[in-house]
């Protein structure tokens, strides 16, 4: 079973501030994936990675499949990035295993 | 496109009741997801589907079944309900190593 650890788990920062979440797991995947979720609000996908790094905005992810590694970085961060963000990792016999989340708060 | 759309929005259940929840997508999607998330604990994967006729389970399949016998729709079934399986559950469809798209959630609470 894959175990997927988030650090930090909870974040609190000020507006305009670089922001770095992690999301490390145990056991070789295909891919992965960031998501997004707003307090009482539906679930988005960020970026689904299997190698390297994807841009989209002021959201950059990046992967170290060797190292079984993924960062999800936010410039010039913003009070409306405030929300739990969350990487399910893809591969074994459960399909996706998720991390437990990190809780963003960015401050005005 | 609608998306992904489930339903009911919400549900109140008692104890030893059935129901269905449906989830139903309109992108020609292969894969099919139940998640519930519960306080503390994050996404759970209930069961999945790579596939019209096809299930698997994740990792908290007890006290559920599924069925996939049109490729738009994945149906998650609670035979017997309790009150452990008060949770708000997500449904989620993509393509092979594509991005997710998620429902908006069902509320259900068992009682």
């Amino acid at each position: 079973k894959n175990e997927v650890e988030q650090s930090p788990q909870n974040l609190t920062a000020q507006e305009g501030e670089f922001i770095t979440i992690n999301c490390s797991y145990s056991v070789g995947i295909s891919a992965l994936h960031w998501l997004q979720q707003h307090p009482g609000g539906g679930i988005v996908s960020l970026f689904m990675l299997s190698s390297g790094k994807k841009k989209h905005g002021r959201l950059i992810a990046t992967i170290n499949i060797q190292e079984k590694h993924s960062s999800l970085h936010i410039t010039a961060s913003h009070p409306r990035d405030s929300a739990v963000y969350i990487c399910p990792v893809v591969g074994g016999a459960d399909g996706l295993t998720f991390g437990k989340g990190t809780h963003l708060i960015i401050q005005p | 496109n609608a998306g992904v759309t489930q339903t009911p929005k919400f549900r109140v259940l008692k104890t030893g009741q059935s129901m269905t929840l449906l989830c139903a997508q309109d992108m020609n999607h292969e894969y099919m997801y139940w998640y519930r998330q519960d306080p503390g604990m994050g996404l759970r994967l209930i069961h999945y589907s790579v596939g019209e006729g096809t299930t698997a389970k994740g990792e908290v399949p007890d006290g559920y079944n599924v069925s996939r016998l049109k490729k738009q729709n994945f149906l998650l079934g609670l035979e017997s309900a309790a009150p452990s399986q008060t949770s708000v559950y997500f449904c989620a469809s993509s393509r092979q190593a594509e991005r997710l798209f998620f429902g908006p959630g069902t509320r259900l609470t068992v009682l």
